[in-house]
């Protein structure tokens, strides 16, 4: 089955910038997605489409892709950005879902 | 503002089926722009996809729970629904429903709040 690759952790001091990674042999092809999710709470969208923002996200989130790595940029890392943060995509096809393992980004 | 709320049984005894109930406000099922998705996540654990709906009926599911699977939809009443069979503790999670875009690309870009299905006799 198709899988998706994520660091388990990351940590950055406040102020810097954090790079979270995912690797997937369809990233080429297919979209990635971003969502960050704080404990007890559903999943929040903060990338779509590789690179694209949601209108509320801070512009602090940045998506970039190149061949089959896509990286979730946060610059200037503030302490609520403490979170867990998982990418999405599909298979070849575009039939099936599928998440990454999660990054745990911890704010130190 | 779309919004999304998950119903169902908390408590699930091993072998039976699990039934999840997905209501959806300000927004309809029928619009068919699109997927009405279900996913999952143990405790500790990430997320996992199950399947998703289209407005039509069509269907796709994970391979791996496949033949465990049935996602219908009910648009008289804006609900799409899960049924997961014999289930097992491995199937305890919090399950959400969300939206994803089809021909928007956008991802899933609301979502319920989740709702926690224990499996214990």
């Amino acid at each position: 089955s198709y899988e998706l690759t994520q660091p388990p952790s990351v940590a950055v001091s406040p102020g810097q910038t954090a790079r979270i990674t995912c690797s997937g042999d369809a990233l080429p092809k297919q979209y990635a997605y971003w969502y960050q999710q704080r404990p007890g709470q559903a999943p929040v969208q903060v990338i779509y489409k590789d690179s694209e923002r949601p209108s509320g996200i801070p512009e602090r989130f940045s998506g970039s892709s190149s061949g089959t790595i896509v990286t979730l940029t946060i610059s200037g890392v503030q302490a609520e950005d403490e979170a867990d943060y998982y990418c999405q995509s599909a298979d070849r096809s575009g039939t099936y879902g599928v998440f990454g393992g999660g990054t745990k980004l911890t704010v130190l | 503002q779309v919004q999304l709320q998950e119903s169902g049984p908390g408590l699930v005894k091993p072998s039976q089926t699990l039934s999840l109930t997905c209501t959806v406000s300000g927004d309809s099922i029928s619009s068919g722009s699109y997927y009405w998705s279900w996913i999952r996540q143990p405790a500790g654990k990430g997320l996992e996809w199950i399947g998703r709906i289209f407005a039509s009926g069509s269907t796709n599911y994970n391979p791996s729970l496949k033949s465990r699977v049935t996602i219908s939809v009910d648009t008289s009443k804006n609900q799409f629904s899960l049924k997961l069979s014999s289930v097992t503790a491995a199937d305890t999670a919090v399950y959400y429903c969300a939206r994803y875009g089809g021909t928007t690309q956008k991802g899933f870009d609301y979502w319920g709040q989740g709702t926690l299905v224990t499996v214990s006799s």
